[in-house]
C-alpha cells in the first residue's frame, strides 16, 4: 500500500521562509512530485526529484532522502500569493501519482 | 495553460442520475489520469489509461468507468449519482506516462 503524510494546515509571514514537509511510504517509487494548488484551481508543478539532495527552483526548493521516506518543499522569501495548499505525491508505477492531503498554507502580512 | 482541457466545466444534476466528463490531453501525451477532489480533500486516484489501454486502477467506483479513444481523448462516465459524488474531478495527462502530470482546469460536479 501507499501513505503520504503531510502536516495539515501551516502559517508563515510574508517575507519569511517556511518548510512544509512530507514522509511516504510506497511499494514503488520512480520520484516525488510538489504541486501548488490555489482553492478551485488545478495543480501546478512545482518540483521533482528522483535522487536524494536538494533541487533548487528560485524561491522553492525541493529535498528528498528516499532512505528515509522523506522530503520537503522549502519556499523562501515568502509573498501573499503564496498562500495555498502544498500537494506531495509519489510516483509509483506506471507514473501514478499518488497524492497526500496537502498542507493548506496561509501566509500573512 | 496547461493544454489540457476539460468540458463541462460546470455541472448540476440530481441523485441518480448519469454523466459524462470529457478531456482532451496535451498534444502528444498518451497518458491520461482522472482525480476526484472532494471539498476540502486531497487528490483521489481513480484510473490511468495509456494510448488506449487502461493502464493502472485507483479506487474509482463500479458506478464509473472511463475510456480513451484512439484520438486520445478520455471520457469518465458517472452513474447513479450519489450527494458524495459532489467533487471537481481532475484530468492530467503525461508524456509517455513518465514525468510531470499536467493538469486540466477541473469539472466540478454537484449532485442535488
Amino acid at each position: 500500500g501507499q501513505n503520504i503524510d503531510q502536516p495539515t494546515e501551516m502559517t508563515a509571514t510574508e517575507g519569511a521562509i517556511v518548510q512544509i514537509n512530507c514522509t511516504y511510504q510506497t511499494s514503488g517509487f520512480n520520484g516525488l512530485f510538489w504541486y501548488q494548488q490555489h482553492a478551485g484551481e488545478a495543480p501546478t508543478f512545482l518540483s521533482y526529484n528522483v535522487l536524494d539532495g536538494l533541487e533548487e527552483k528560485g524561491r522553492f526548493s525541493s529535498f528528498l532522502s528516499r532512505s528515509k521516506g522523506y522530503s520537503y518543499l522549502l519556499l523562501k522569501e515568502l509573498q501573499m500569493k503564496d498562500s495555498a495548499s502544498y500537494l506531495c505525491a509519489v510516483s509509483g508505477g506506471y507514473n501514478k501519482l499518488i497524492f497526500g492531503a496537502g498542507t493548506r498554507l496561509a501566509v500573512h502580512p | 495553460d496547461s493544454g489540457v482541457t476539460q468540458t463541462p466545466k460546470h455541472l448540476i444534476t440530481a441523485t441518480g442520475q448519469r454523466v459524462t466528463l470529457r478531456c482532451s490531453p496535451r498534444s502528444g501525451d498518451l497518458s491520461v489520469y482522472w482525480y476526484q477532489q472532494s471539498l476540502d480533500q486531497g487528490l483521489q486516484f481513480l484510473i490511468q489509461y495509456y494510448n488506449g489501454e487502461e493502464r493502472a486502477k485507483g479506487n474509482i467506483l463500479e458506478r464509473f468507468s472511463a475510456q480513451q479513444f484512439p484520438d486520445l481523448h478520455s471520457e469518465l462516465n458517472l452513474s447513479s449519482l450519489e450527494l458524495g459524488d459532489s467533487a471537481l474531478y481532475f484530468c492530467a495527462s503525461s508524456a509517455a506516462g513518465i514525468g510531470e502530470l499536467f493538469f486540466g482546469e477541473g469539472s466540478r460536479l454537484t449532485v442535488l
